[in-house]
């Protein structure tokens, strides 16, 4: 079964500073990934998504990430943070070989001081 | 012209009693989807409608029932609410393709007291 894992549920940066957040997944066939953004009271919205074109995949707000099958990870980098950034973020994991579902993460919350 | 609307935002009512969840898409989407995104912002998915047609069930209890009058549409019907079922339910909508994103409403919070 699919999976992924968001290692650090919680995430502080200084304004300026190089965002990181970790996502691992696990998948029996090439998965699709992606990212989603949750702002308070609010749903979520696509960041990025890799699906076996380019490995380093840019997204919107400035974001990236890698896609690394010997690492089985797919994390998510930013590499100025701004305040606007802080948010919930997901990573989710879509199974190619079945229905459409996505699994999400358990998401990391990033805080930006200023 | 918000793609994926889901009323009420807000839904305060009180254990044993019946409520419904409407969400509506006008992104011409063929796959609807609810999510339910507990305290702890887990995400889950309960159900998903691909024109009209239920193909994900997951193991949501049957107090949950969802109706797709047609594939603009998905509300969810809640029987005898339990305290448990206080949470954030989203509904999402995406054509189906599995690299396809979902697009998301803004959520309904939903509290049983």
């Amino acid at each position: 079964a699919q999976s992924v894992t968001q290692l650090g549920s919680h995430v502080s940066v200084s304004e300026g500073a190089l965002v990181l957040l970790r996502c691992n997944y696990s998948s029996s066939v090439p998965p699709y990934l992606f990212w989603y953004v949750q702002y308070p009271n609010q749903g979520l919205q696509l960041l990025l998504k890799y699906t076996s074109a380019a490995t380093l995949v840019k997204g919107i707000n400035g974001f990236e990430a890698e896609f690394k099958k010997s690492e089985t990870s797919f994390h998510l980098t930013k590499p100025s943070a701004h305040m606007s950034d802080a948010a919930e973020y997901f990573c989710a994991v879509s199974d190619r070989g079945n229905t459409d579902k996505l699994i999400f993460g358990t998401g990391t919350r990033l805080q930006v001081f200023p | 012209d918000t793609a994926v609307s889901q009323t009420p935002k807000y839904l305060v009512t009180q254990m044993g009693n019946d409520k419904s969840i409407k969400c509506e898409q006008n992104l011409g989407h063929d796959t609807m989807y609810w999510y339910k995104q507990d305290s702890k912002k887990f995400l889950k998915i309960m159900f998903s409608y691909n024109n009209k047609e239920l193909i994900i069930n997951e193991t949501v209890p049957n107090r949950f029932s969802p109706k797709s009058p047609d594939k603009a549409h998905l509300n969810l019907h809640i029987n005898s609410l339990e305290l448990g079922d206080s949470a954030v339910y989203f509904c999402a909508s995406s054509p189906g393709d599995r690299d396809s994103p979902l697009h998301f409403g803004n959520g309904t919070r939903l509290t049983v007291t």
